[in-house]
């Protein structure tokens, strides 16, 4: 696709659920990063990939936020059991490489936990 | 702990009424500082970088300078569609290729 998708684009789920977020970032781009925004709150880093793998994690809030991406690709942020501090919009970004200051973002996945 | 404060959180403009946009920081070291604009229920997008004190960049009626504390996003006679708010953010050195980011200047441009 021309830029990066993110789906869902609304996620209503209850407390205790689990939920996965998914990430298209554009073709070719390497780099691929995760941020939360929250209600007056700026955007708040959460984990980056270089490739596959994710040299940097300590944006995770807790051991319930977890991510992967798959063939250089694809990214899911999986979220179990959910709590409703969690309610907020998660942003992905793809660049074409590191240290590449153009990230591209997506429109972003709100999740409203209930 | 890096920080980057933004002020005003609002600003009103009347169409053509140029002015300043600050965003302060403190880092251990910088990489470089970036200047983004984000509309209503939309991703952040992507204007400017800046890397060293003395910098400056332009981009139609927006330009943003450097000094080793602070940033400035100048908007000169402004137009309703530069409406937006705009997110200051820094990358710092040490490996990491994560952002810190303001909470941004919500800016509306009346006709």
């Amino acid at each position: 696709g021309a830029g990066v998708s993110q789906s869902p684009s609304n996620k209503v789920t209850e407390k205790g659920k689990d939920v996965e977020l998914r990430c298209d970032p554009i073709s070719g781009h390497t780099a691929l990063y995760w941020y939360r925004q929250s209600l007056g709150q700026g955007l708040e880093f959460l984990i980056y990939f270089q490739g596959n793998s994710a040299p940097d994690k300590s944006g995770l809030p807790s051991d319930r936020f977890s991510a992967e991406r798959t063939g250089g690709s694809v990214s899911t942020l999986t979220i179990q059991r959910t709590q409703q501090e969690d309610s907020a919009v998660y942003l992905c970004a793809s660049s074409r490489q590191l240290r590449n200051t153009e990230a591209f973002f997506g429109q972003g996945t709100r999740l409203t936990v209930v | 702990e890096d920080q980057v404060t933004q002020s005003p959180e609002a600003l009103r403009l009347q169409e053509g009424e140029s002015s300043s946009l600050n965003c302060s920081y403190t880092v251990s070291g910088l990489r470089g500082l970036f200047w983004y604009r984000q509309d209503p229920g939309k991703g952040p997008e992507f204007l400017f970088t800046l890397y060293s004190a003395g910098e400056e960049k332009e981009k139609e009626r927006l330009k943003a300078t450097l000094t080793k504390k602070e940033s400035f996003l100048h908007i000169t006679a402004p137009k309703p569609e530069d409406s937006a708010t705009y997110l200051c953010a820094v990358g710092t050195q040490g490996g990491s290729e994560k952002l810190v980011f303001g909470k941004g200047t919500k800016l509306t441009v009346n006709p």
